[in-house]
Formats: C-alpha cells, sequence, structure tokens
C-alpha cells in the first residue's frame, strides 16, 4: 500500500528553526510537494523536490532523499504566522498526489 | 484574478437528499480533482479529471459521481448524503503533463450531512 507519515504536531518558538519530517513509501515516485494549510483555509503550494537534495526558497527549505523515502521542510527565524499544518504529497507513478495527514505546527512566543 | 471558486461556502444537508457541490476555475487548467479532508486523515481524493470530457476514479469515489463537460467546470454530486460524508470538500486544478503538477486549491465547502 501507499503510505506517508508526518508527525502529528510541533510546537516551536518564534525567532527559532524548526524541522518537519516526512517519509514515504508509494508506487512510484515523480516528485514529493510540500504545502501550507492555515485552519479553515485550503492548502498553498510551498515546494517541490524531484531530485535528491536542498532546496532553499527564503526562511524556508525542503530536502529529499529518494534512497531513503525521506523528506524535510526546515524553516527558519519562526514567526507568529507560520502557525499551520504543513502537508507533505508524493507525486506516485500514476502522476496523483497522495497526501500525508499533516503536520500541525503551534508557534510560542 | 478568481483563480478557483467553490460554491456554496457551507451546508447543512438532510440524509438522503442530494446536492451538488461546484467548482469554477479560470486558469485554463486541464486537470481538476475532488478531494475530501477529514480530522487525523490526509486530503484523500474523490474523482479526478485529466481532461475535459473525461474523469477517473480516485481513492474514495463511492456516493459521488462527477462531470466534466467543459474546461473551466468540475462539478461533484452526492446522489443521496449520508452522514459519513460530512467532511470539507475541496477542489484543485493543475497544468498536470504540461507544465507542472502543482495544485491550486479552492476555498473550500463545508458539508454537514444530518
Amino acid at each position: 500500500g501507499q503510505n506517508i507519515d508526518q508527525p502529528t504536531e510541533m510546537t516551536a518558538t518564534e525567532g527559532a528553526i524548526v524541522q518537519i519530517n516526512c517519509t514515504y513509501q508509494t508506487s512510484g515516485f515523480n516528485g514529493l510537494f510540500w504545502y501550507q494549510q492555515h485552519a479553515g483555509e485550503a492548502p498553498t503550494f510551498l515546494s517541490y523536490n524531484v531530485l535528491d537534495g536542498l532546496e532553499e526558497k527564503g526562511r524556508f527549505s525542503s530536502f529529499l532523499s529518494r534512497s531513503k523515502g525521506y523528506s524535510y521542510l526546515l524553516l527558519k527565524e519562526l514567526q507568529m504566522k507560520d502557525s499551520a499544518s504543513y502537508l507533505c504529497a508524493v507525486l506516485d507513478s500514476n502522476y496523483q498526489l497522495i497526501w500525508g495527514a499533516g503536520t500541525k505546527l503551534i508557534i510560542k512566543p | 484574478t478568481a483563480g478557483i471558486t467553490q460554491a456554496p461556502t457551507s451546508q447543512i444537508l438532510a440524509a438522503g437528499r442530494s446536492m451538488t457541490l461546484r467548482c469554477t476555475q479560470d486558469m485554463r487548467h486541464n486537470a481538476m480533482y475532488w478531494y475530501r479532508q477529514d480530522l487525523g486523515l490526509g486530503l484523500r481524493l474523490i474523482h479526478y479529471s485529466n481532461t475535459a470530457g473525461t474523469t477517473g476514479k480516485g481513492e474514495v469515489p463511492d456516493g459521488y459521481s462527477v462531470s466534466r463537460a467543459n474546461t473551466d467546470d468540475f462539478p461533484l454530486t452526492l446522489a443521496s448524503a449520508v452522514p459519513s460524508q460530512t467532511s470539507v470538500y475541496f477542489c484543485a486544478s493543475s497544468l498536470a503533463g504540461v507544465e507542472s503538477y502543482e495544485q491550486y486549491f479552492g476555498p473550500g465547502t463545508r458539508l454537514t450531512v444530518t
């Protein structure tokens, strides 16, 4: 079966750094997405990785290791507005997105 | 720019009644999707359409039907609603296979079946 695992909830302090991990087992792999979803809102795109390595975009970075079935999203200089759920999704062999349940990130002052 | 719109924003529906959730995009995306999102679960694909005139079943299609008469519209119909269909429904679109597989989401419809 297809499976994507990420922690249910994480807590971090404003101004700090947090790493949200995602492991996956899917039928085929055509890339991995990270989305941000604020409570009561729609998911919005953060990053896409298809090759191994680190992709940096401002305060957010995303890492992929295809051989380990592993990705992480790194958020630096945390702000209160970063309080949200972060969704990991894998594009499978049929080019459909398989979604993790999401990690709720709580930022404390 | 509207992007993707969904209607209604929320709805309370009696079990056994039918309902159509509307979704319209103005980005000329070829692919469209319907997901449901339930607490503690990831987004689950209900139905999808890779291009106007074609549709496919996702992970949880039972009790739902879709049509794709044109590029812009992708309505989702519940023929006879049941309480387990209480959920938040998201419509999404992408330029799948054309540019990228990044999906753009509508604001969602909160449906409660009583």
